[in-house]
């Protein structure tokens, strides 16, 4: 009964280095989405999917990737990560628009 | 887009008292509200949700109102304990959004014994 899992749960990254966020839920949800959170600010979507093969952008995706491969997986991809990318990191499905979301534990990162 | 606003940002209520949130939404064509609480160090779970066709929903202790014609929507802690100490956000999705949730900057309630 895993849910949402989201893995590292830490990591510290420097500026310019580039790394994955990886996402899985085992529910056999169609919606997934990135949110990130920073203090005072509440969580602010990143990019979403509807469904394995399409990804679409949300309020603050730029600087990050994503792709759906499979329903299971949903990575988040940093290609150059920047001090302004220091944020915890929260993944979430959903079985469709009209469901409730269930969030990942996240993942906290550092860009130094 | 869709705005939410959610006050207070810091809420601090004895032992057994009650407390409520408020959230105000700007897209008037919202139409799912749900409420989540997050604890130290994990993800937001949901406590409880609304839809635009109900005014009010309760769970236990747990109630939320609606007022689609303010676009208002505000959570209700009865009898308080302290594991309701917690960090809780509110949210809204458009009516036609295929993306995600706006949440409100959350209430960070503190349950005083």
């Amino acid at each position: 009964n895993a849910g949402v899992t989201q893995t590292p749960k830490f990591q510290v990254l420097k500026t310019g280095q580039s790394m994955t966020l990886q996402c899985a839920q085992d529910m056999n949800h169609e919606y997934m989405s990135w949110y990130r959170q920073d203090p005072g600010m509440g969580l602010r979507l990143i990019h979403y999917s509807v469904g394995a093969g399409i990804t679409d952008q949300g309020e603050v995706p730029n600087g990050y990737n994503v792709s759906r491969s499979t329903t299971e997986d949903f990575p988040l991809r940093l290609l150059s990560a920047a001090p302004s990318q220091t944020s915890v990191y929260f993944c979430a499905s959903q079985s469709d628009r009209g469901q409730p979301q269930h969030f990942g534990d996240g993942t906290r990162l550092s860009i130094l | 887009g869709e705005n939410v606003e959610q006050h207070p940002s810091t809420l601090s209520v004895q032992e057994g008292d009650s407390a409520v949130i408020k959230c105000t939404y700007s897209d008037s064509a919202s139409n799912y509200f749900p409420w989540y609480k997050q604890e130290l160090g994990k993800g937001p779970q949901l406590i409880i949700d609304i839809r635009s066709n109900v005014g009010e929903k309760k769970d236990q202790r747990i109630a939320v109102t609606l007022n689609k014609t303010a676009k208002h929507f505000s959570l209700h802690i009865t009898e308080t304990q302290p594991e309701d100490s917690a960090v809780y956000f509110c949210a809204a999705r458009g009516q036609l959004s295929a993306d995600g949730l706006t949440f409100g900057k959350g209430t960070h309630l503190i349950i005083q014994p």
